[in-house]
Parts: structure tokens; C-alpha cells; sequence
């Protein structure tokens, strides 16, 4: 069974550019998230999806930032354009409701570490 | 709002010696959930164990317990027999069952010295 599978792993750009993550959640998942993670502010929520519909984006940092499901099977990234600030490790996580309901632990993809210089 | 707090930001334990890692939370809902995660240095993020707030005892996976005392609103994660590969940060995590929400801790850094 494949897991959460998150692409490019590394990403280095320009100031300025636009940069686009992806993310493949396991089969059969419907809830998807991304998660920013950098050693000043942690782990933080940027947004999640529950059967590919955005639930809560409160946490995307500014209007440069904007995600998309367009099935249950994919989800984007994007930053554009793309600042020094925005240099993190992104990961996507997915979940399901199946065995313990909402308590079903979410399942982590390898992260992408985005490098904007 | 939901809010979840790990007080440590980095711990040392010897080798074979039990460890305790704090996490409080903070939520106005009866339903939630709470999990451990690790992360070693590798990056990965791996799932360690889980809580509902309706569960009557305290959860255990292996070395793992978590010492859950919902009046205290506390979730503490206790390794048991730390060993070398226990070195990772770790982070407690809360989700509302209302939203699905899943927030994290800061984290604590957790050394085990030979």
C-alpha cells in the first residue's frame, strides 16, 4: 500500500517565481492537509480537505498561497510568487474515518523542502 | 480555540530510563482526539499512539503510554526503557471531532545518552 506521496522532495528558486507542490493521498483517504514546518513557528496548519472540499484555510499565511484538491486522489501547492520567508519543509498528510473514525491517525508523505533564495 | 502546548523544548534521558514528555491542551469541545508523533532527524513524521477523549484508560503502543488526565486537560506521552534510537523530536497533536482540525505542539527534542 502506497503512502502519501509528496513531489518534488527538493525544490530551490528564485525570489519571485511561482512555485507549485504536489501531493498524492493514500487511496480510500478523505481528509488531506497541508502542514508548513520551519524551526521558528513549528508545525503549522496552512489548510485542510475533507472529500476534496477546502474545510478551513485559515491558517494559508497570505493571498500568495493557494491550494486545490481537484480530485481525491491529487492535491497543489502553490506560492506565487514565492519569498525568502516562505523557505520551509511542506508536508501533506492524509486520513480516513475508516476503523477509528476521526481518530484514525493521519499519515504523513516525506515533506518537500522549498529553498527560496 | 483549539490550542495545544509542549512546555519542553529539549529533554535528556539516559539510556534504559523511563521519560516523560508534557503536553497540555486546550479545547471547549467534549470530542476530540489526541496522538504522539515522532520525528527523528530523517524528517519523517511517524505515528506513536492515540487518545480519545471518551476513552476510559490510558492508551498504551509497546514502550509507549500516554498518560492521560483529561481534567488537567494533560496528554503526556511516557517512553519506557529509552534507547538510542529514541532520539527525535516529538510532538503531541489535538483533532476536534467536530471539524476534523489536527493542530500541532511545538515539540520537544528528547536526547538519550548512552
Amino acid at each position: 500500500d502506497a503512502g502519501v506521496i509528496q513531489s518534488p522532495r527538493h525544490e530551490v528558486t528564485e525570489m519571485g517565481q511561482e512555485v507549485t507542490l504536489r501531493c498524492k493521498p493514500i487511496s480510500g483517504h478523505d481528509y488531506l492537509f497541508w502542514y508548513r514546518q520551519t524551526m521558528m513557528r513549528g508545525l503549522e496548519l496552512l489548510i485542510y480537505f475533507n472529500n476534496n472540499v477546502p474545510i478551513d484555510d485559515s491558517g494559508m499565511p497570505e493571498d500568495r498561497f493557494s491550494a486545490k484538491m481537484p480530485n481525491a486522489s491529487f492535491s497543489t501547492l502553490k506560492i506565487q510568487p514565492s519569498e525568502p520567508r516562505d523557505s520551509a519543509v511542506y508536508f501533506c498528510a492524509s486520513s480516513t474515518r475508516r476503523d477509528r473514525g476521526l481518530g484514525s491517525p493521519l499519515h504523513f508523505g516525506n515533506g518537500t523542502r522549498l529553498t527560496v533564495t | 480555540a483549539q490550542k495545544i502546548t509542549q512546555t519542553q523544548p529539549g529533554m535528556f534521558v539516559q539510556e534504559k530510563e523511563a521519560v516523560t514528555l508534557d503536553c497540555t491542551y486546550d479545547t471547549s469541545d467534549p470530542s476530540y482526539g489526541l496522538f504522539w508523533y515522532k520525528q527523528p532527524s530523517s524528517g519523517e513524521m511517524i505515528f506513536l499512539i492515540y487518545q480519545g477523549s471518551y476513552d476510559q484508560q490510558n492508551a498504551t503502543e509497546g514502550r509507549y503510554s500516554l498518560n492521560f488526565q483529561k481534567a488537567r486537560k494533560s496528554a503526556n506521552l511516557v517512553i519506557s526503557a529509552s534507547q538510542l534510537g529514541d532520539s527525535a523530536m516529538y510532538f503531541c497533536a489535538m483533532r476536534d471531532f467536530n471539524t476534523g482540525k489536527l493542530i500541532f505542539g511545538q515539540g520537544t527534542t528528547l536526547q538519550v545518552k548512552p
